[in-house]
């Protein structure tokens, strides 16, 4: 079974500061790997996502998450976070359930706050 | 309407009381899901719809009753619930694809058992 590790629960960073925030996963095949992020009392938006492919994939607001097979990681990345970021992050790593449909494994969550 | 909504958006009820959650999709997927979100605690997959059959029940206790009538629409049907019930209940729908798909999420309901 697939499980995914966000080791950070909660991190601090100031606007304009650049952020990593980390994801390992555990999953025997290919991994197809999700980045989401969730505002407070919101659903969650997708961030990014890996298939298969370039291991560098680009997401929106100004996002990327890096797949290193070697470490089982797939952390994200923002070169310069702005106090919008604030928000709770979450990786996720799906298999192919029965007729093709996704399971997605959540981790824990990471919770950004901004310094202003 | 775009995207996958959900209702009530907040819901309040008593252990006794039977209620329902509410999910539409206006995007053209044909599978559905339920997950629940606690304090403290990853999201939990509850149910998998795939073209109205439910493929996935995550060993989700019978007072929780999903119904799935047309691949756009997707209900929980609540009752007898318990006070750890008390949740964000979040609802999504994805185009399964040979490749992989992905998921999109509707806003939630908050669900407060008392």
């Amino acid at each position: 079974a697939q499980s995914v590790t966000q080791p950070d629960i909660h991190i601090t960073v100031s606007e304009g500061a650049s952020l990593e925030l980390r994801c390992n996963y555990s999953y025997g095949a290919t991994p197809y790997l999700f980045w989401y992020v969730q505002s407070p009392g919101q659903g969650l938006q997708l961030l990014l996502k890996y298939f298969s492919g370039d291991t560098l994939v680009q997401g929106i607001k100004g996002f990327e998450a890096e797949f290193k097979r070697s470490q089982s990681s797939f952390n994200l990345r923002k070169p310069s976070v702005h106090w919008s970021d604030a928000a709770e992050y979450f990786c996720a790593v799906g298999a192919l359930g029965i007729q093709g449909a996704q399971k997605l494994v959540f981790g824990q969550g990471t919770r950004l706050t901004i310094n202003p | 309407e775009t995207g996958v909504t959900q209702t009530p958006r907040h819901l309040v009820m008593g252990m006794t009381n039977k209620k329902s959650l509410k999910c539409e999709q206006h995007l053209g997927h044909n599978a559905m899901y339920w997950y629940k979100q606690s304090a403290k605690k990853p999201l939990e997959l509850m149910f998998v719809y795939n073209f109205k059959e439910q493929t996935e029940n995550n060993s989700v206790p019978s007072r929780f009753s999903p119904e799935c009538p047309n691949s756009s629409h997707l209900f929980l049907h609540l009752h007898t619930l318990q006070p750890e019930d008390s949740a964000l209940y979040l609802c999504a729908s994805s185009l399964p694809l040979t490749g992989g798909d992905t998921q999109y999420f509707g806003p939630g309901t908050r669900l407060t058992v008392l």
